[in-house]
């Protein structure tokens, strides 16, 4: 089955801590994203990649940071510089950046302990 | 700039009632559009898409979207809503020219039985 795969579901933070949450996808697509969603707020765009190699600053890339090694892979780093980073994150995917459906996956909720 | 309105944040319908969920965009040209439906804790599925052609486009659980440019706006609709349909649904815009989408806020669908 063609997807996109999300770990952990739910992670944990501890004060000045670095995490990754990982986002794996075999739908072969080019563009992958990353989301972070607040109750209220919708999809708030952190970093979107639109090719191996290259990734872009989206609206809230502070505190965050990704690579794109593989085609396949999309990791995104919650680095202690995110003050407030409870929320829940969704990993997309789509062939072209912003021209084709996008498609998610399940998300990771991540808490501060 | 772009963006995506979705003028109501909470609705509540009766089981069996008819719905219709608004979506208005800022945009010169014709976008690419797309609604999400997401269930709590769960990432984004879509419904449906319009990229050109027919202005009404009819998309999966039996939901429809009609585009009318002179109004930017691309309206959900569903003739009779089940109790699973609750859930918030999510307008968003992508096209050619654009290097992301946009999303809206999202509306809640409440469903009283």
């Amino acid at each position: 089955d063609g997807g996109i795969t999300q770990s952990p579901k739910y992670l944990f933070r501890k004060e000045g801590q670095n995490v990754t949450l990982s986002c794996e996808q075999n739908l072969n697509h080019d563009a992958m994203y990353w989301y972070r969603q607040d109750p209220g707020q919708g999809l708030r765009l952190i970093y979107y990649s639109q090719i191996v190699n290259d990734f872009q600053k989206g609206d809230i890339a502070e505190g965050y940071s990704v690579s794109r090694e593989k085609k396949e892979s999309f990791p995104l780093t919650v680095t202690s510089a995110q003050k407030n980073p409870t929320a829940f994150y969704l990993c997309a995917s789509s062939i072209q950046v912003a021209k084709n459906i996008q498609y998610f996956g399940a998300g990771t909720r991540l808490s501060v302990l | 700039a772009q963006s995506v309105t979705q003028p109501d944040i909470h609705i509540t319908v009766s089981e069996g009632a008819s719905l219709e969920l608004r979506c208005n965009y800022s945009y010169g040209a014709t976008p690419y559009l797309f609604w999400y439906v997401q269930s709590p804790g769960q990432g984004l599925q879509l419904l449906l898409k319009y990229f050109s052609g027919d202005t009404l486009v009819q998309g999966i659980k039996g939901f429809e979207a009609e585009f009318k440019r002179s109004q930017s706006s691309f309206n959900l609709r569903k003739p009779s809503v089940h109790w699973s349909d609750a859930a918030e649904y999510f307008c968003a815009v992508g096209g050619f020219n654009f290097n992301k989408f946009y999303f809206g806020s999202g509306t809640k669908l409440n469903v009283k039985p």
